[in-house]
């Protein structure tokens, strides 16, 4: 079956600009999130979804950032204004109903680069 | 607040020889603990999870004991290949309602030579 994909894979945008990255849990995934690996940093969470309500957005660093998802499925995080210390891999990640919310599958990042 | 801390890489190791990759960590309550690992070009892959103390997690031949009395975690392998070379996360869950909040280290990167 199909894993976490994430698109696009790499994203180069001049400061200023608005960027959308999108994510595509596992089918029958309820819940997902969205992390960020700076440099030389660990991840750090950003925002849980549960369906497509968002109950913990408090990782989100400031107001240029949000995320929203459709049909309970893709998630699309948006970073407005981008700024060269957004330049990070963002990751997406799901999990499925059953399973303890800290088991979950990672799709391969969008590493975004803001010049 | 949670936070993981582990061994600074690069490690580089022969092949068939002993690893360890430490970690620790400083949380409330009792996290589930987890080793990640991230093979070149691809994206972060569960390797092994304890959830309570004493427990121990193992997977593809490595091991971890969650260690509560010293708040470790370390990662062990008796013997790696070089298809082991990756990069690897410790990292814990929040205990409690919002355990789906994973906490992760920076990450230690493992070549593993022929």
């Amino acid at each position: 079956g199909a894993g976490v994909s994430q698109s696009p894979s790499n994203k180069v945008t001049e400061k200023g600009k608005d960027v959308e990255l999108r994510c595509d849990p596992i089918s029958g995934h309820t819940a997902l999130y969205w992390y960020r690996q700076s440099l030389g940093q660990g991840l750090e969470f950003l925002i849980y979804f549960q369906g497509n309500s968002a109950p913990d957005k408090s990782g989100l660093p400031s107001d240029r950032f949000s995320a929203e998802r459709t049909g309970g499925s893709v998630s699309t995080l948006t970073i407005q204004r981008t700024q060269q210390e957004d330049s990070a891999v963002y990751l997406c990640a799901s999990s499925r109903p059953g399973q303890p919310r800290d088991t979950q599958y990672f799709g391969p990042g969008t590493r975004l680069t803001v010049l | 607040g949670n936070s993981v801390t582990q061994m600074e890489g690069p490690v580089t190791l022969s092949e068939e020889a002993f690893l360890t990759i430490n970690c620790t960590y400083t949380a409330t309550g009792y996290p589930s603990l987890f080793w990640y690992v991230q093979y070149p070009g691809e994206g972060l892959q569960l390797l092994l999870k304890a959830t309570k103390a004493d427990d121990k997690g193992s997977n593809k031949g490595f091991e971890a004991t969650y260690r509560k009395e010293t708040t470790s975690f370390h990662l062990e392998k008796g013997s790696v290949q070089v298809s082991d070379s990756a990069v690897y996360f410790c990292a814990l869950g929040n205990s409690g309602g919002s355990n789906y909040k994973l906490t992760f280290g920076k990450g230690t990167l493992l070549t593993v030579n022929p």
